[in-house]
Parts: structure tokens; C-alpha cells; sequence
């Protein structure tokens, strides 16, 4: 069964590099009909998708944060990662990843697969 | 790309239907039946509920149907349950392995 884990640090100082990582277990990153996405939800406010990507490298972000967003993938660590830099108090929220997949033999362009989030705070 | 528009709260009395929407464009929920819906509980991770507008995953209860007209795609919970009272967010494939996400539903069963 596909599983999806969230790590790295709960505390962030404004301006600096949040890095977060996402240890994908029970399958392969590598399958070619897997994207894998990072998603956020700030305190009080809704869901909000990042970015994503696919084993091969290709990448997916979400206009508003591309300029601050990368998303990198670890095939054989099976983990994908994100980076957002010059964080503020604006980006405080929990952060999930999450899979979905362009093949009809699961729940075609649905997040199907979440990881159960991080919460990560930016504050000096 | 701008948040799918979803009503903030809506509510019925156990044994009703509580139907909520979700506002889009013609370059995402007009243009693509890839929407999908999520059941979001306070501490938990979002579960999908239903995908390609009216598809439900194995598990889900036949009390969750979708539909979509146009710009706005719709999610009934037919028969409210105490345990349906959460979050809703309808999320839509807006092309290019991009995506465009609701600004959320609460549901409260009274």
C-alpha cells in the first residue's frame, strides 16, 4: 500500500530556505504514471497546491510561488523534496505531499495519496 | 489561476442533502472533467471522496455523487451523517499537470 511520510523542521526564520522532504513507501517513485505534489494549508485558510513532479525530473508549480518554489526528486532515496525560499510569516501552514496519477488504472488527476502533514512555522 | 469558489459553510439536519458547489472557469472545471473532492477533517489528511466529477474511490459511500454544468461542478451528500461534518474542497485539473484548488466548504450536520 502507498504511503507517503513529511519530514524536516517545524521552525523557520523569515527570509531563509524552507526544506521539506517526503519518503514515499509501499511503491516506486519511478513508476511513470505517478506525479508527486506538494500541497499547504495555513492556519484558518484553505488548501492551497504548490507544485509538482514526476520521476523523470519534470516539474510543475503553481504561478504565485514559482519564482520562491523548488521541487526535486531522490529516485533512489524513493523521496521527492520541496524548497521555498525568502519564507515569511505568509507561509506558515501544514505542509502534505501527496500523489496522483495520469493512468485510468487509478484515480485519474486525484490526489489520491496524502502524507498526514507537517506544520511549519516561520518566525524569528 | 484563481481558487475555485466553494460556499463557506453549509448545513442540514441528519437524514437531509446538502449539495455545495464549486465555481471555476472555462480553462479548468469548464474545460476538463477532472474534478475531484475531498473530505478534510481538522488534524487529518484530506481523503478523496470523489474523482472525474461523479467517480467514487472503493470505500466511499454511494451518499457522495457529483455532478458538473459548465463552469460549476457540484458534490451532494444524500442521507447526512454526523461523520460527514468537515471540511469540503473540490480541486480541478486546469491542463498542464497544473491544478486549481477550492476555497473550501464547512459542513456541519445540525
Amino acid at each position: 500500500q502507498l504511503q507517503l511520510q513529511e519530514s524536516g523542521p517545524g521552525l523557520v526564520r523569515p527570509s531563509e530556505t524552507l526544506s521539506l522532504t517526503c519518503t514515499v513507501s509501499g511503491d516506486s517513485i519511478s513508476s511513470s504514471s505517478y506525479y508527486w505534489g506538494w500541497i499547504r494549508q495555513p492556519p484558518g485558510k484553505g488548501l492551497e497546491w504548490i507544485g509538482s513532479i514526476h520521476y523523470s525530473g519534470t516539474t510543475y508549480y503553481n504561478a504565485s510561488l514559482k519564482s520562491r518554489v523548488t521541487i526535486l526528486v531522490d529516485t533512489s532515496k524513493n523521496q521527492f523534496f520541496l524548497k521555498l525560499s525568502s519564507v515569511t510569516a505568509a507561509d506558515t501552514a501544514v505542509y502534505y505531499c501527496a500523489m496522483y496519477s495520469s493512468s485510468t488504472s487509478r484515480y485519474l488527476f486525484a490526489f489520491d495519496v496524502w502524507g498526514q502533514g507537517t506544520m511549519v512555522s516561520v518566525s524569528s | 489561476q484563481s481558487a475555485l469558489t466553494q460556499p463557506p459553510s453549509a448545513s442540514g439536519s441528519p437524514g437531509q442533502s446538502v449539495t455545495i458547489s464549486c465555481t471555476g472557469t472555462s480553462s479548468d472545471v469548464g474545460d476538463y472533467n477532472y474534478v475531484s473532492w475531498y473530505q478534510h477533517h481538522p488534524g487529518k489528511a484530506p481523503k478523496l471522496m470523489l474523482y472525474e466529477v461523479s467517480k467514487r474511490p472503493s470505500g466511499v459511500p454511494d451518499r457522495f455523487s457529483g455532478s458538473k454544468s459548465g463552469n460549476t461542478a457540484s458534490l451532494t451528500v444524500s442521507g447526512l451523517q454526523a461523520e460527514d461534518e468537515a471540511d469540503y474542497y473540490c480541486i480541478s485539473y486546469a491542463g498542464s499537470n497544473t491544478f486549481v484548488f477550492g476555497t473550501g466548504t464547512k459542513v456541519t450536520a445540525l
